[in-house]
């Protein structure tokens, strides 16, 4: 089965470094999304991408993270500098949105930990 | 943003009880809901997509209605199984929020033998 990846698996990173966390999207998929999951907000929508333009990122700190996706395989999100505050897990989701009502296929997610 | 409540929060029941769930959201503007299972240190993996009024789907044991009108879905297990340990999303989608999803903060069933 075609599945949505996600790297690095877990990231532990000191205050004040760049992460990078990368995603592959399904063969196919035009829709990429970002999400982060906290015990607070539970599953929060950071960014996402259709046909690789960024469609709507509104759920993101715009001062620290930033979201590309430089080919149709590949989708990244940044933070810099990182803040404990950002330590969460990471799911990137991909989907072939046509008339919207497709399920969305989530990667396995980064834990990312910021010391 | 459509707001979304799910309730209960938790729920632990008997291996073969029959649970239901339930997933509230506005009802004006309304596109489409799906539904989620997430599986603990797995990913979240989609259930369903509904979105008339009236629908029901099913996928083995585990079927959904949806009531635009009054906005609200329930989620069904029939006889739960260890196996359906999980937690449940639901996911309204709004006809002004593009293809953005917002998921509520689930509920998390605990099926023991």
């Amino acid at each position: 089965d075609a599945r949505v990846t996600q790297t690095p698996r877990h990231k532990v990173t000191e205050m004040g470094q760049e992460v990078t966390m990368r995603c592959q999207p399904i063969l196919g998929h035009n829709t990429v999304f970002w999400y982060r999951q906290t015990m607070m907000q539970g599953l929060e929508l950071l960014a996402y991408f259709r046909n690789r333009a960024p469609l709507d990122d509104s759920g993101m700190p715009k001062d620290r993270f930033s979201a590309e996706m430089p080919d149709a395989t590949l989708a990244t999100l940044k933070i810099q500098p990182s803040e404990p505050r950002d330590s969460a897990v990471y799911f990137c989701a991909s989907g072939l949105l046509q008339g919207g009502n497709q399920p969305q296929h989530f990667g396995d997610g980064t834990r990312l930990s910021i010391l | 943003i459509l707001n979304v409540e799910q309730s209960p929060q938790s729920l632990h029941v008997q291996e073969g009880d029959s649970t239901n769930f339930t997933c509230s959201f506005p009802s004006s503007n309304f596109y489409a809901l799906h539904w989620y299972r997430w599986e603990t240190a797995k990913s979240p993996e989609a259930l369903f997509v509904m979105t008339l009024n009236g629908d029901e789907k099913k996928k083995g044991r585990i079927s959904a209605t949806l009531n635009t009108k009054e906005g609200y879905s329930y989620l069904y297990i029939k006889g739960s199984q260890p196996e359906d340990s999980a937690t449940y999303l639901c996911a309204p989608r709004g006809s002004n929020s593009g293809y953005a999803l917002n998921f509520g903060k689930g509920t998390s069933l605990l099926v023991t033998p």
